[in-house]
């Protein structure tokens, strides 16, 4: 399967500190990223959607000014949470669509857990 | 309701037993469905795409989509140890362009008795 990577993998900060959390398509090129949350013994929520060269689309309940999402290039995606909090502690998972025809799997990365002291 | 619902278990098997895992969705605007295995602090690993009602087939996995009755299953044979992990259960509806970002059940923690 196609390969994604996260940098990086185990972050602590200082609150009020900016975190920037990085997601790469290894092996192939991703249009479409997408960032997902995962608190402990939870399933995974999406929180955006990071189009190459446009805007992300934010879920709702999701702060769009916390969460900057920047998709600068076909196998770029970066997540920075701005004045981070111990609230924000969590893991932090991106995923690439790989589109093939009418296949559209999505590839994770191995996410990054985040703490905020 | 919540949009898909997967028991989280944990199930408990001996080794070489069929596990079945399932989930229900209630959004008919599902199309894109997706098992995935997720070890603990790891990200998900794809194991099983399908796009249209029906069984997929792919070694020891089988993954059944039954879209009349928003239910979609995931089969194990010859099930092992090493396949203690999370799985957990995806779906997507179509957002111009492409698939939408994944709606994920719970996750059902199984457990394969040596």
């Amino acid at each position: 399967g196609a390969v994604v990577s996260q940098h990086p993998s185990r972050v602590i900060c200082k609150s009020g500190t900016s975190v920037k959390i990085e997601c790469r398509s290894l092996d192939f090129q991703a249009t479409t990223m997408f960032w997902y949350r995962q608190f402990p013994k939870k399933s995974l929520m999406l929180m955006a959607t990071s189009n190459e060269g446009s805007k992300a689309t934010y879920e709702q309940g999701v702060e769009k000014d916390k969460f900057l999402i920047n998709h600068a290039s076909l196998t770029l995606s970066t997540l920075t949470v701005t004045s981070a909090h111990p609230e924000d502690s969590s893991f932090y998972i991106c995923s690439a669509r790989a589109t093939s025809g009418s296949r559209h799997e999505q590839y994770f990365g191995p996410g990054t857990r985040l703490t905020v002291t | 309701q919540k949009e898909v619902e997967q028991d989280p278990g944990p199930l408990s098997v001996p080794e070489g037993a069929i596990v079945s895992l399932n989930c229900t969705y209630s959004n008919s605007a599902f199309q894109y469905f997706m098992w995935y295995r997720q070890y603990s602090r790891k990200g998900p690993e794809l194991l099983m795409y399908t796009y249209s009602s029906g069984n997929k087939e792919d070694g020891r996995f089988t993954a059944q989509v039954d879209k009349s009755s928003k239910y979609i299953s995931l089969f194990i044979r010859d099930s092992q140890p090493s396949d203690s992990a999370t799985y957990l259960c995806a779906m997507s509806a179509w957002r111009g362009g492409g698939a939408d970002g994944l709606t994920f059940g719970k996750g059902t923690h199984l457990i394969i008795q040596p």
